[in-house]
């Protein structure tokens, strides 16, 4: 079935610094979401990712759809206290598959 | 417009009951996906239900069960309970069937096995 790795698990940064974050997907997908959950709180979306080689930015964070579908990655540039959280990828076919997340802490 | 609402926030059960969730989503929206979070397995899609009919089905035994109702509130049951049950339950609305939408998700049910 469908697998989707995200990496890294965790990111530890000191504010100003970059970030990003890598999923990968076993089959190719229809589609891939993104979504940030703070701590204690629920998933909440950021964004979907359609086309292939598809680049969308909100703000400081940039949001790429692999040409074949089937990886992903959400950089943040200049990151900032309020960045931190898990960010997790969904990989959409049939259903959602979403990765581990990739928990980002950050130093002021 | 309000949020997902999901009840109750917190509960606690002994290994060999079962329990029922509920989940109102937002006004509007008639599919709802129901996902367990975990610290070992993370977020793992249960179901979604559109349309008052499961469209989808993760990979979940059958002790994993839910509806929906005609006012696309949806609940959510899990019986004969077990240790490791013990999870954030999540429910997530959106517009149109399919996870391919946007979702929206509430708070969770901190459900808690003992």
């Amino acid at each position: 079935g469908q697998q989707v790795m995200q990496i890294p698990q965790y990111q530890h940064v000191q504010e100003g610094e970059d970030f990003t974050t890598y999923c990968n997907s076993s089959t190719t997908l229809s589609n891939i979401q993104w979504y940030k959950q703070r701590p204690g709180g629920h998933p909440v979306f950021l964004i979907q990712l359609v086309k292939s080689g598809e680049v969308k930015k909100q703000k400081r964070l940039t949001f790429q759809f692999g040409e074949a579908k089937k990886n992903s990655s959400l950089h943040i540039t200049a990151t900032q206290t309020t960045d931190v959280g898990t960010y997790f990828c969904a990989g959409v076919n049939n259903d959602m598959r979403f990765g581990a997340g990739t928990r980002l802490t950050v130093k002021p | 417009k309000a949020g997902v609402t999901q009840t109750p926030r917190y509960l606690i059960k002994t290994r060999g009951q079962q329990v029922t969730l509920s989940c109102s989503p937002i006004s509007g929206h008639r599919s709802v996906s129901w996902y367990q979070q975990t610290p070992g397995q993370g977020l793992q899609f249960l179901f979604e239900y559109f349309s008052e009919t499961q469209r989808n089905k993760g990979n979940f035994p059958g002790r994993f069960s839910g509806r929906q109702f005609s006012n696309s509130r949806s609940e959510m049951n899990v019986s004969t309970l077990e240790l490791g049950d013990s999870a954030l339950y999540l429910c997530a609305s959106s517009l149109g069937q399919g996870v391919s939408y946007e979702q929206y998700f509430g708070p969770g049910t901190r459900l808690t096995v003992t």
